[in-house]
């Protein structure tokens, strides 16, 4: 069931470090992923996608992982920088045909220590 | 690089009255999207629409929910008699085919 989200999990990293977000998605038959970076005022924006035949994808500075078996899907943003401070979310797509929504994860809040 | 924009950005309304929520998406897409995000919690969708009529909606979407796309660039949400609990950021999304991408919200809030 859903549960309410009062508090959202927190990755603290140094500047320069790498940082590594997770996510448990809940629907087995989900065939395409996206990771959203939204900050504070703004809408959620796409950072990188991958389809359920991939298990990883590489973008600039990012890297998504899938692993089906256990529905598992990570995020990794290479050295870190200050402008990374953000809420991240991950977003399940049920199935590929027509308008499709999305759904979301509960977030990860991504705090940069200088 | 073309963005969807939303307006107004923040607005009160009394408890019981009619909203409506604007949306400009990117001029090329297709599939048009609104989904809200109670402070604190995820984003959750509410309705997708394409080829001017709905594809799907939520649990949330009730009869005192629409939409719009009234010109071929405006796509609206009303809300016919506002609640306390509408209270939230809404945002709107358009796609050309998979990637969505967000305005930066409108931000209700019912007194």
């Amino acid at each position: 069931g859903e549960s309410v989200g009062l508090h959202l999990p927190t990755l603290s990293v140094q500047e320069g470090d790498n940082s590594i977000i997770n996510c448990a998605y809940s629907n087995s038959a989900s065939d395409y992923f996206i990771w959203y970076k939204q900050e504070s005022g703004k809408g959620p924006q796409f950072i990188i996608d991958i389809r359920s035949n991939m298990d990883k994808r590489q973008g600039q500075r990012v890297t998504v992982l899938l692993n089906k078996t256990v529905k598992h899907l990570s995020l990794q943003i290479a050295a870190t920088q200050p402008g990374d401070s953000a809420v991240y979310f991950c977003a399940e797509v049920p199935i590929i045909q027509g308008a499709q929504k999305l759904v979301f994860g509960q977030g990860t809040r991504l705090t940069i220590n200088p | 690089e073309p963005e969807v924009t939303q307006t107004p950005s923040h607005q009160v309304t009394q408890m019981g009255q009619e909203v409506i929520l604007r949306c400009v998406p990117i001029s090329n897409h297709l599939y048009f999207y609104w989904y809200r995000q109670i402070l604190g919690q995820k984003v959750e969708f509410l309705v997708s629409f394409y080829n001017n009529e709905i594809s799907e909606k939520s649990e949330i979407f009730d009869d005192q929910f629409s939409v719009e796309r009234p010109d071929g660039s405006n796509f609206t949400l009303k809300i016919r008699s506002t609640k306390l609990e509408d209270s939230a950021m809404y945002f709107c999304a358009s796609a050309r085919v998979e990637v969505q991408h967000f305005g930066d919200g409108t931000r209700l809030s019912i007194l």
